[in-house]
């Protein structure tokens, strides 16, 4: 089945981007998502690109999409001490629920 | 604009015990899911609802099943807990249209001892 991958931790200093990786299997995903979560908290959308789309920008935040390598990268500009939190890639299937597959999240740490 | 919320928000069963979580749609949204979300997991899809009928399935057992009502509130009820199934579950409402974004709520924490 689908399988999506991302590194565990990551580790930025204030004020520093932060690029947070990851790869995908199923090479017929539309759209793929990039959700926050917080200690104790549901999952907050970010954004999402379309699999058209090579690059989405939206204010500090740019999501990069190589189809071909089936990468996805998030580059948050001027990181700051509230994005430490734990972030999860998602890609949209093709069934017919349109299901998310979910990485196993990247927990983003900002330094003072 | 009310967003997705889900009811209760922590709950705590033994083994062999049966829960009903329960999800409120965002308003205007007639698609809910549910994901299962294990402890430093990302979550699982586990089923998901369309106007009131099933719409697709994960590989979850069928002691996992749903309903979902005319106001397109939702029901996740599992039967003979299992010390595995503690976890967060989280109920996602979307629109349905081409993007499907989805809108997640804050999740109920069942602890299974």
């Amino acid at each position: 089945g689908e399988d999506v991958e991302q590194s565990l931790f990551l580790s930025v200093r204030e004020g520093d981007s932060s690029v947070i990786n990851c790869t995908y299997t199923d090479s017929s995903s539309t759209y793929l998502y990039w959700y926050k979560q917080e200690p104790g908290a549901g999952l907050q959308l970010l954004t999402y690109i379309f699999s058209n789309m090579d690059m989405k920008q939206d204010q500090r935040l740019t999501v990069l999409l190589n189809k071909k390598d089936k990468h996805l990268s998030l580059r948050i500009a001027d990181t700051q001490t509230g994005d430490s939190a734990i972030y999860f890639c998602a890609d949209r299937t093709s069934g017919s629920a349109r299901q998310l597959t979910f990485g196993s999240g990247t927990q983003l740490t900002v330094l003072p | 604009e009310t967003g997705v919320t889900q009811s209760p928000t922590h709950l705590i069963k033994t083994r062999g015990q049966q829960v009903t979580l329960r999800c409120s749609s965002q308003s205007g949204h007639n698609t809910v899911s549910w994901y299962q979300q294990a402890l430093g997991q990302g979550p699982q899809f586990i089923f998901q609802y369309y106007r009131e009928e099933e719409n697709g399935r994960g590989n979850f057992p069928p002691r996992f099943s749903g309903l979902q009502f005319p106001n397109y509130s939702s029901e996740l009820n599992v039967n003979a807990l299992e010390l595995d199934d503690s976890a967060l579950y989280l109920c996602a409402s979307s629109s349905g249209g081409t993007n499907n974004e989805q809108f997640f709520g804050p999740g109920t924490r069942l602890t299974v001892l």
